[in-house]
């Protein structure tokens, strides 16, 4: 067990609502990345928080939008859910210092299905 | 987009035989680090190996990283029926945000 815990583990929601998806990052972790995984995919970067504030972000439209609170836990928002958005949802946490990525720890994921 | 490429894209091979696969990537890296990923659930990180780094060893798992072939191996050596999952490599580019980029992963069968 990697500590990182997400919420909720599956999720189906209708094409045009909103989502929020949760994440708890390991003890002593003060970065939390968000990922999207499609079927047979490598995961691909969303974004990443640190210290409370965005520190990167992947080629994701703006509709997907995050925050992460002063205990390092994280959430991941979108709004006006597309079909395409149905993918595994991962939240890794990491120790990020001296501008050098440690080992990231992912949790178990959210299964979104968008219908 | 996909920073590198995992080679091959499935490899199924008899319960204590080593399996080998290979990662490929694009841009100077700080660090590559391997991925276990059992049937579309979180990813389990297995081994973390630095640029100045050329090989490190953890129970049955041995990385290499050759940098300048932008490159890296994972052997799994007398594999078992619980090593079948999809195995990724994922990256991190010294510029740039500090983001993880994978490949599309190997889909290792291990058959008993």
């Amino acid at each position: 067990e990697t500590g990182v815990t997400q919420s909720p583990t599956h999720l189906i929601k209708t094409r045009g609502q909103q989502v929020t998806l949760r994440c708890s990052s390991q003890s002593g972790h003060n970065t939390v990345s968000w990922y999207q995984q499609a079927l047979g995919q490598g995961p691909q970067f969303i974004f990443q928080y640190y210290r409370e504030e965005e520190n990167g972000r992947g080629n994701f439209p703006p509709r997907f939008s995050g925050l992460q609170f002063p205990n390092y836990s994280s959430e991941l928002n979108v709004n006006a859910l597309e079909l395409d958005d149905s993918a595994l949802y991962l939240c890794a946490s990491s120790n990020t210092g001296q501008g050098d990525l440690i080992e990231a720890f992912f949790g178990q994921g959210t299964r979104l299905t968008v219908v | 987009s996909q920073q590198g490429e995992e080679d091959p894209q499935a490899l199924s091979i008899q319960e204590g035989e080593n399996a080998t696969m290979n990662c490929s990537y694009k841009t100077s890296i700080n660090n590559l680090q391997w991925y276990r990923q059992n049937s579309g659930r979180g990813l389990v990180h297995l081994i973390l190996i630095r640029s100045n780094e050329r090989e490190k060893h953890s129970g049955r798992l041995r990385v290499t990283l050759d940098t300048s072939k932008k490159s890296s191996s994972l052997l799994i050596t007398a594999s078992r029926a619980a090593d079948t999952a999809s195995y990724f490599c994922a990256t991190d580019a010294k510029q740039g945000a500090q983001k993880l980029v994978f490949g599309q992963g190997t889909r290792l069968t291990i058959n008993p």
